[in-house]
């Protein structure tokens, strides 16, 4: 069964800070990868997705990889922002279809002013 | 992209009422809907998944009399939780993907929280 971790688990970094965030897979046979964040008491917001064939999709301050054959990725953001606080997901989804669909357990990510 | 949509946001009810989600794809046709379920400073569990037109998909562990979902169309899904208890209160997400878009991306509504006293 695939496992998808995400470290760390909390982050607190000071406004305009680069930072990464990690997401590792047990199963290289994925779909997708898609990155969310999530604010508290909300739904999911779809941030970026990464079709198995590729190695990145970049979104404003946003960059997210794929590195398939190692189980990762990793999703920067640049410049970071208080309004970036939230928490992020990612989520793997296997060849078989939409059922196996894989969620890490979250960064839950502070910018502080 | 795509937008969905959950109502109600929030709900409470009393133990022992029934209470329906509603999920709505605003701007495109979903023949299947996703319904998750997340405990706090917890991930997403998948529930179930809903067939438009067909009976329901349920994972392992869910109780399929406990949670009815309908699919009756191919912009709504709704999930009832029947004979609701405390142990029941939780936040209920759905989502869905647009097949227009080719990608397999997901789109997840606002989720609601349910409170059952």
């Amino acid at each position: 069964k695939q496992e998808v971790t995400q470290i760390p688990a909390a982050l607190s970094v000071p406004e305009g800070e680069n930072l990464v965030l990690n997401c590792s897979f047990t199963d290289s046979a994925i779909y997708n990868l898609q990155w969310f964040r999530q604010d508290p008491g909300k739904g999911l917001t779809s941030l970026l997705l990464i079709q198995s064939s590729q190695r990145e999709q970049t979104s404003g301050r946003l960059n997210a990889s794929l590195d398939k054959s190692s189980g990762r990725s990793t999703l920067y953001i640049a410049a970071s922002q208080p309004g970036d606080s939230a928490t992020y997901l990612c989520a793997v989804i296997g060849v078989t279809g939409a059922n196996n669909l894989f969620f890490g357990t979250g960064t839950r990510l502070t910018v502080i002013p | 992209g795509a937008v969905v949509s959950q109502h109600p946001s929030r709900v409470i009810c009393k133990s022992g009422t029934s209470v329906k989600i509603e999920c709505r794809s605003l701007d495109f046709q979903a023949t299947t809907m996703f319904w998750y379920r997340q405990f706090p400073k917890q991930s997403l569990m998948l529930m179930a998944t809903s067939n438009e037109g067909s009976k329901a998909t349920y994972e392992q562990g869910v109780e399929k009399d406990k949670f009815l979902i309908n699919h009756a169309s191919l912009t709504l899904s709704t999930l009832t939780v029947t004979s609701a208890h405390p142990e029941d209160s939780s936040f209920y997400i759905c989502s869905a993907r647009n097949p227009g878009l080719g990608t397999g991306e997901l789109f997840f509504g606002e989720g609601s929280r349910l409170t059952v006293l």
